[in-house]
């Protein structure tokens, strides 16, 4: 069955430590996605691609990094994590053909930095 | 700059009674226009979308919405709410360019037995 996975759904760290938020789609699509959530609020992109080699900045000035090495795969890194990166991180993908397409999101990730 | 509002923050109705969820958006084109739904702990599921043609668009879970150019909006609707509705819901405007979402800060809604 095609679907969107994270992993992990929950995360606990302490300060400073290097973490990477694992994404992975099945559904075979160019385009995909990584958005912020803090609890009860909306969501902000903070990183985007296109395809294979292809990322961007999203809406939201964010410290962590993205890479699309497999069109499958879009792995979150962040390399010092900090409180302030206390939040839900949701990845999406969606087709690239033409126009906006839906956005299918997976589970996301809850981070808590101690 | 697009934007989407969603006025109300909280909502709490019946069970059995019926729902209205309002969207408003800002966008100097044709806008594309998403309702999601997020339970509790999940991510985000499509509840329906409009891009062209019949204003009032039918989704998923017996949603229902409405396009009003006129007024900017997009609001969602469901004529009697069961208790697994409790979630949040979030409106949303594409933007054709590029494929990104500009999301409202949703609507928690609530239901009592």
């Amino acid at each position: 069955e095609a679907d969107i996975y994270q992993t992990p759904r929950y995360l606990v760290i302490g300060t400073g430590k290097k973490i990477t938020l694992e994404c992975s789609q099945t559904m075979g699509h160019d385009k995909m996605y990584w958005y912020q959530q803090d609890p009860g609020m909306e969501l902000h992109l903070i990183h985007y691609s296109y395809g294979v080699n292809s990322t961007e900045k999203g809406d939201l000035s964010s410290e962590s990094t993205v890479s699309r090495i497999r069109t499958e795969h879009f792995p979150l890194t962040l390399e010092s994590a900090r409180p302030s990166h206390t939040s839900q991180y949701l990845c999406a993908s969606s087709r690239g053909d033409r126009g906006p397409e839906t956005q299918y999101f997976g589970p996301g990730t809850r981070l808590l930095v101690l | 700059a697009q934007s989407v509002t969603q006025p109300d923050i909280h909502i709490t109705v019946s069970e059995g009674a019926s729902l209205e969820l309002r969207c408003n958006y800002s966008y100097g084109a044709t806008p594309y226009l998403f309702w999601y739904v997020q339970s509790p702990g999940q991510g985000l599921q499509l509840l329906l979308k409009y891009f062209s043609g019949d204003t009032l668009v039918q989704g998923i879970k017996g949603f229902e919405a409405e396009f009003k150019r006129s007024q900017s909006s997009f609001n969602l609707r469901k004529p009697s709410v069961h208790w697994s509705d409790a979630a949040e819901y979030f409106c949303a405007v594409g933007r054709p360019a590029g494929n990104k979402l500009t999301f409202g800060g949703g609507t928690r809604v609530l239901v009592k037995p």
